[in-house]
């Protein structure tokens, strides 16, 4: 029983490229979340998704990042033109039942900029 | 030992002992809280929740305990082995919101 899936688990880029982020939720899973991480801190809330739907975008900087999930494929964080605050470990988790079952989550991209 | 776990303090324990991990949330509409472990360079991995209506729940090796009334967690680990070093997030779950809002984290370390 696969559990939540993330690659790249580390990613390189320049300043001024695009990162492309993929998480495969666990099996029977529809609700998929997006977190942030910096060194020695707790994960932030970035994006809530289900599929094809964008819920709850409230913790997402409002240029640059998108978040998608759709129907078939795996769910995609997309940070464009990115800059050196960016860096950090972006984590995906995913969820049966969000209103009663913990949410599960991914090891992770650890995105660093040049 | 205790520790306030808000911003990333460290708890020492001697192998064998229990581990009390202490987490103060901040909204009185949380409804659903989890205790997650992150070892390094991996992701949180789920260990134990409870539900606002409970005040006390127990799995294997691990205690939850949640006081309504000062908004206060804590995680309790029997018997702390090696394996339990890490460090350990609370998350509260505000009423409808479907988001996690985590805490700073508290770094158990076990001295053989």
């Amino acid at each position: 029983n696969a559990g939540v899936m993330q690659n790249p688990r580390h990613l390189v880029r320049r300043r001024g490229q695009e990162a492309r982020l993929r998480c495969s939720p666990m099996k029977g899973h529809s609700h998929v979340y997006w977190y942030r991480q910096l060194p020695e801190e707790g994960l932030k809330f970035m994006v809530y998704l289900q599929k094809e739907n964008i819920i709850d975008e409230s913790g997402m900087p409002k240029e640059r990042f998108s978040a998608e999930f759709p129907k078939e494929g795996p769910s995609i964080l997309r940070i464009q033109q990115v800059v050196r605050g960016d860096s950090a470990a972006y984590f995906c988790a995913s969820s049966l039942d969000p209103s009663n079952q913990p949410q599960h989550f991914g090891d992770g991209t650890r995105l660093s900029i040049l | 030992g205790e520790s306030v776990g808000l911003h990333l303090p460290t708890l020492s324990v001697q192998e064998g002992d229990n581990s009390i991990i202490n987490c103060a949330y901040s909204n009185s509409a949380s409804d659903y809280f989890i205790w997650y472990k992150q070892e390094s360079g991996k992701g949180p991995q789920f260990i134990i929740d409870i539900r606002s209506n409970m005040d006390k729940r127990q799995g294997q090796r691990v205690t939850v305990l949640l006081n309504k009334t000062v908004k206060h967690l804590s995680l309790q680990i029997a018997a702390t082995q090696p394996g339990d070093s890490a460090v350990y997030f609370c998350a509260e779950n505000i009423g409808g919101a479907q988001k996690l809002v985590f805490g700073q984290g508290t770094r158990l370390t076990i001295n053989p």
